[in-house]
């Protein structure tokens, strides 16, 4: 069991490019998230899916728009690219419903923007 | 709406020393409380949440709703406890976590 997958690992990225940065899971959590980490910042919330076809906006969702097709899938693009956006993006995802559901975090794609 | 403050960035410890990480929020309803913690290298992981009461490596943390904290303490730091360290809330209800800005601990050989 993979649990969740991000891609790329890491991607330096000229500002002003477009980019699409990938998230999976296989355990059929319906609610997936998506968080940049930022020295100092913590962790903060761009988007979130409780479930599949619904998105909603988290703290920081201006550069960034998201969707979700299926359970499995929860894409996060920057449709134009700036340097602010250099970070650490984590993708998450939790079983809906119920108290103190548990949140999985996948491995992290390191984004740099030139 | 929520707010969580973790006011220490960094934290050196000599090992066998105690440890406390504070966490304090700011939340009028019913709080789920909870610490998360990154190793170097490894993603991001649950070590406990306030309804379980229970200790996860030796770390144990109590909710202290008259002082809307939730601190995190382990009596003896080893070395593997060397990480980055969350508090996050919940709103009762809500799937959403808000994070504090992290603890980086060191332990000291």
């Amino acid at each position: 069991i993979a649990g969740i997958t991000q891609a790329p690992t890491s991607q330096i990225l000229a500002a002003g490019r477009r980019m699409t940065l990938r998230c999976t899971q296989d355990m059929r959590h319906n609610a997936m998230y998506w968080y940049r980490q930022d020295l100092g910042l913590g962790l903060r919330l761009i988007h979130y899916s409780n479930t599949a076809g619904t998105t909603g906006k988290g703290e920081v969702p201006d550069g960034y728009s998201v969707s979700r097709a299926n359970t499995d899938d929860f894409p996060l693009t920057l449709a134009s690219a700036v340097p602010s956006q250099t970070s650490v993006y984590f993708c998450a995802s939790s079983a809906q419903g119920g108290s103190y559901n548990e949140q999985f975090f996948g491995p992290g794609t390191r984004l740099t923007v030139l | 709406a929520q707010r969580v403050t973790q006011p220490e960035k960094l934290l050196s410890v000599f090992k066998g020393a105690p440890v406390e990480l504070k966490c304090n929020y700011s939340y009028s309803g019913s709080p789920e409380l909870f610490w998360y913690v990154q190793y170097s290298r490894q993603r991001l992981q649950l070590l406990l949440r306030h309804i379980s009461r229970e200790s996860i490596k030796g770390f144990t943390a109590d909710l202290n709703k008259g002082e809307t904290s939730f601190h995190l303490k382990k009596p003896f730091a080893q070395e593997e406890d060397s990480a980055m360290y969350y508090c996050a809330l919940r709103r009762y209800g809500n799937n959403r976590l808000a994070f504090g800005k992290g603890n980086q601990v060191v332990v000291i050989p």
